[in-house]
């Protein structure tokens, strides 16, 4: 079955520690996205990448970077600059056109908790 | 210019009545506007979406009604049930490009 692939789904970071959040999707999509959801809040979107090698910031990218080597995989890696990074994490892609039913796929999230 | 506003922020409904959530936007190039449903601990999942050449879009109990010279869409659930219970994100994009999401409602059908 085709979808995204998020892990772990449970993390926990001690003080001024990085931790690499995986995001892998098997749907040949184009676009691959995250987001931060805080508890009762809506979606913010961190880094979005829309062709490989290439991404670019959303509206809170600091303390967080990205890569994209390959289409399949975007990792986000929370950095120790993050001082706020206790959150639930999605992965989301999409393809570059499509019809009335286009949308983007959303992983089921991985909730980073600081220790 | 590129936001979309959605309200209300929380909404109880009893069983079997009528859910409805109110998004708004302000930039005209919009062309495609999807709804998300999202269940605690879990992604949002695409529930259903319109673009702006129809007025309306059902697809089961869920319906979009869409007023493009008000700039407004809406989600209406029909007979709504405790199921329904979830977060619901409007959102809005230019020729399926990066989505602006509402701020989300929050949705409790009391049984």
């Amino acid at each position: 079955d085709g979808g995204i692939t998020q892990s772990p789904k449970y993390l926990f970071r001690k003080e001024g520690q990085n931790v690499t959040l995986s995001c892998e999707q098997n749907l040949n999509h184009d676009a691959m996205y995250w987001y931060r959801q805080d508890p009762g809040q809506g979606l913010r979107l961190i880094y979005y990448s829309q062709i490989v090698n290439d991404f670019q910031k959303g509206d809170i990218a600091e303390g967080y970077s990205v890569s994209r080597e390959k289409k399949e995989s975007f990792p986000l890696t929370v950095t120790s600059a993050q001082k706020n990074p206790t959150a639930f994490y999605l992965c989301a892609s999409s393809a570059r056109s499509g019809g009335t039913n286009y949308g983007y796929t959303f992983g089921s999230g991985t909730r980073l908790t600081v220790v | 210019q590129q936001q979309v506003k959605q309200s209300p922020q929380s909404l109880i409904v009893q069983k079997g009545g009528i859910s409805i959530i109110n998004c708004a936007y302000e930039n005209t190039a919009f062309d495609y506007f999807p709804w998300y449903q999202q269940f605690p601990g879990k992604g949002p999942a695409l529930l259903i979406a319109i673009r702006p050449d129809v007025s309306e879009k059902k697809e089961g109990r869920f319906t979009i009604s869409f007023n493009k010279s008000a700039k407004q869409f809406s989600l209406h659930i029909m007979d709504s049930q405790p199921g329904d219970s979830a977060t619901y994100f409007c959102a809005a994009s230019v020729s399926f490009q990066k989505l602006v999401f509402g701020t989300g409602t929050r949705l409790l059908v009391s049984p």
